[in-house]
C-alpha cells in the first residue's frame, strides 16, 4: 500500500498561473480532504468528500476547486494563483466514519507551493 | 463555535524533564479530540485519541469537560519527541471534519 500520495512535491507558479495538485489514495478510503498549513494558522480544511461525487466546502475555499470522479483520487484546482495561496497543502483520507466511531485519518506527504 | 485554542507556540524542555502542551477546545456538543504529531520530514500522523484512552510513546491526554481542555503530557521528555503537535477536534455528528489547533514545536534539548 502506497497509502497517500501527493504530487508534485514543490512547486512554483506565477501570480494568475493555474495548476492541480493531485492526490490519490489506494486504501479504498471514502472520506478525502485537503488542507493548508500555514505558519502560526495549524492546519485549516480547504474541501473535503464523503464519497465519490460528492464534495463540499471546508473552513477557507474560496480561489479553489475539486471534484471526486473516483473514490481513489481528489484533485485540488487553483484557477488563478494568488501569493495569498503560498503555502504547504496536505491531503488526507479516512474509511467511513460510523455515528459512534472515528476513523484516523491518513496523511499525505505534502505539497510546498509557492506563488510568485 | 467549533474552535481548538493551543496557546504556545514554542516549548522548549530539557531531556528527562516533565512536558505539557495545552489544548483548549469549544464545541457544543459531545467532543471528540486528538492529538497528531508530525516529525522533522515525516507526514502527519495520529498520535492518540480520547476515546481510546491510551498511552502512546509515554504520552496521555486526559478530556476534561469542565475545563474543556485536552492536554497532553509526558512525565520524562525524550529528544526524539521534538516535534510540531496538534490537537483536532472532530468536527461534528457521524463525520471525519477535523478542526486543528495552530499546532504547538516543542523542542527537546540533551
Amino acid at each position: 500500500n502506497a497509502g497517500v500520495t501527493q504530487t508534485p512535491k514543490f512547486q512554483v507558479l506565477k501570480t494568475g498561473q493555474s495548476m492541480t495538485l493531485q492526490c490519490a489514495q489506494d486504501m479504498n478510503h471514502e472520506y478525502m480532504s485537503w488542507y493548508r498549513q500555514d505558519p502560526g494558522m495549524g492546519l485549516r480544511l480547504i474541501h473535503y468528500s464523503v464519497g465519490a461525487g460528492i464534495t463540499d466546502q471546508g473552513e477557507v475555499p474560496n480561489g479553489y476547486n475539486v471534484s471526486r470522479s473516483t473514490t481513489e483520487d481528489f484533485p485540488l484546482r487553483l484557477l488563478s494563483a494568488a501569493p495569498s495561496q503560498t503555502s504547504v497543502y496536505f491531503c488526507a483520507s479516512s474509511g467511513t466514519s460510523g455515528a459512534n466511531s472515528y476513523n484516523e485519518q491518513f496523511f499525505g506527504p505534502g505539497t510546498r507551493l509557492t506563488v510568485l | 463555535a467549533q474552535r481548538v485554542t493551543q496557546p504556545e507556540k514554542l516549548l522548549s524542555v530539557f531531556k528527562g524533564a516533565p512536558v505539557e502542551l495545552k489544548c483548549n477546545y469549544s464545541y457544543s456538543g459531545s467532543p471528540e479530540l486528538f492529538w497528531y504529531v508530525q516529525y522533522s520530514r515525516q507526514r502527519l500522523q495520529l498520535l492518540l485519541r480520547h476515546i481510546s484512552r491510551e498511552s502512546i510513546k509515554g504520552f496521555t491526554a486526559d478530556l476534561n469537560k469542565g475545563e474543556t481542555s485536552f492536554h497532553l503530557k509526558k512525565p520524562f521528555a525524550q529528544e526524539e519527541d521534538s516535534a510540531m503537535y496538534y490537537c483536532a477536534l472532530r468536527g461534528g455528528w457521524g463525520t471525519d471534519k477535523l478542526i486543528f489547533g495552530t499546532g504547538t514545536r516543542l523542542q527537546v534539548f540533551p
